[in-house]
């Protein structure tokens, strides 16, 4: 799978739009980009994955670029709650065996 | 999304003693589950696939044999850590591939096992 690079850390204030960047410059024409998070103590959270289209769920807005080299992610209101380690990964669709391998992420800090 | 569940949510036991942690997808089947491992302030990181029926594939560095995986149905993987030591203290979390439907090829992660070998 391709390898990606994020920030190690953001800050945010509540409320404002979070943006998180990612950097897959590698990607494969057959993977997907996805995104986790976790908060503290607890396992990942699945956000939304695409393939190049823009997406949007309610938990966020996932924009890749044209080239598909770059993505980010937009949590449009943050909270105190969205605190968390944020992973970008990307990954084959469908390969039954493959797990997803995690980097070291994001980590946000959303502060009032 | 999908849920899976993982029990206990922590554990505490004596060095040499083996402890069995369930992990359960509960609203989806799972031919293919996955268990990581993550220490603090490190990331995730993958030590095994389960897939039902058939013998779990450990990643390198990882001892089968110590790890014991049985995916014995399509809902759930137990993860077994026998003779444990306190180096195996860890954070202990499952992850079930759902295949079909809502979440296409997504996988799901349990909200984890806190594990502490005294």
């Amino acid at each position: 799978d391709a390898k990606t690079t994020q920030p190690p850390s953001m800050d945010c204030a509540e409320g404002r739009a979070a943006n998180l960047p990612c950097n897959h410059s590698t990607i494969s024409g057959n993977e997907y980009v996805y995104w986790y998070r976790q908060i503290h103590s607890q396992g990942p959270q699945y956000i939304i994955h695409g393939l190049k289209n823009n997406e949007t769920n309610e938990m966020a807005s996932l924009i890749i670029t044209e080239d598909r080299k770059s993505s980010t992610l937009i949590l449009p209101h943050a909270t105190l709650r969205d605190t968390a380690v944020y992973y970008c990964i990307v990954r084959v669709w469908g390969q039954a065996g493959t797990a997803l391998i995690f980097g070291k992420g994001t980590t946000l800090s959303v502060s009032s | 999304g999908a849920v899976v569940s993982q029990h206990p949510s922590w554990v505490i036991c004596k060095s040499g003693t083996s402890v069995k942690i369930e992990c359960r997808s509960l609203d989806f089947q799972a031919t293919t589950m996955f268990w990581y491992r993550q220490f603090p302030k490190q990331s995730l990181m993958l030590m095994a696939t389960s897939n039902e029926g058939s013998k779990a594939t450990y990643e390198q560095g990882v001892e089968k044999d110590k790890f014991l995986i049985n995916h014995a149905s399509l809902t759930l993987s137990t993860l077994t850590v026998t003779s444990a030591h306190p180096e195996d203290s860890s954070f202990y979390i499952c992850s079930a591939r759902d295949s079909g439907g809502r979440g296409g090829d997504t996988q799901y992660f349990g909200p984890g096992t806190r594990l502490t070998v005294l």
